[in-house]
């Protein structure tokens, strides 16, 4: 069974970095593409950036709102996807979901329960 | 980016009646190389994950309700629930795959009229 578990959130402040990481199961994990997804309070879903797998040597790719500030890694050995968010903005505010990729497509068929990261001051 | 529009915001619609929902792409997500159309469709209830429904356009993910029907191809798709039921209410997205970014329509609420 296919398994993402967030962990991470909280409340920083403007300014402040946050690092969420996902430990996943139930798949071979250098295998597949993997996502970051937000949602904002009351508001949609925003695609935050992905984590290509190891064919593609983990090539990352990123939403405009958040480039040069988020940074998508991942340990291989730890079965684990990680998200470091520095330079927060109160726009951030969201739940954050980790998810896996279909195999060699780009829809999300799994999703973590998500995490809340808070940016106030 | 492929900018993705969906219509209406809301929709009220009767249990047991139909509902659609229409999503358009600023491009075309068909692709020339395999004829498939890079968008899907997404369920979201409130303190849920979403929920995957439909891939390749009109591909129904497992274990999904034959209720919900993807159709549509190029720039312009449609989700359409032909029988609503209570547990259908939530909000719905349509996602294009086709390229990075990775772009999601604005949501639609669906609720019980």
């Amino acid at each position: 069974e296919v398994q993402l578990v967030e962990s991470g959130g909280g409340v920083v402040q403007p300014g402040g970095s946050l690092r969420l990481s996902c430990a996943v199961s139930g798949f071979t994990f250098n295998d597949h593409y993997m996502d970051w997804v937000r949602q904002t309070p009351g508001k949609g879903l925003e695609w935050v950036g992905r984590s290509r797998n190891k064919a593609y040597n983990y090539l990352t790719s990123y939403a405009a709102s958040v480039e040069g500030r988020f940074t998508i890694s991942r340990d291989d050995s730890r079965n684990s996807l990680y998200l470091q968010m520095n330079s927060l903005k109160i726009e951030d505010t969201a739940v954050y979901f980790c998810t896996r990729c279909s195999v060699g497509d780009g829809y999300n068929p799994y999703w973590g329960q998500g995490i809340l990261v808070t940016v106030s001051s | 980016d492929i900018a993705v529009t969906q219509s209406p915001d809301s929709l009220a619609v009767s249990l047991g009646e139909r509902a659609t929902i229409n999503c358009k792409t600023s491009q075309s997500v068909l692709s020339g190389r395999n004829n498939k159309n890079y968008l899907a469709w997404y369920q979201k209830k409130p303190g849920q994950p979403p929920k995957l429904l439909i891939f390749w356009a009109s591909a129904r993910e497992s274990g999904v309700p034959d209720r919900f029907t993807g159709g549509g191809s190029g720039t312009d798709f449609t989700l359409t629930i032909s029988s609503l039921q209570a547990e259908d209410v939530a909000d719905y997205y349509c996602q294009q795959y086709f390229n990075v970014p990775i772009t999601f329509g604005q949501g639609t609420r669906l609720e019980i009229k």
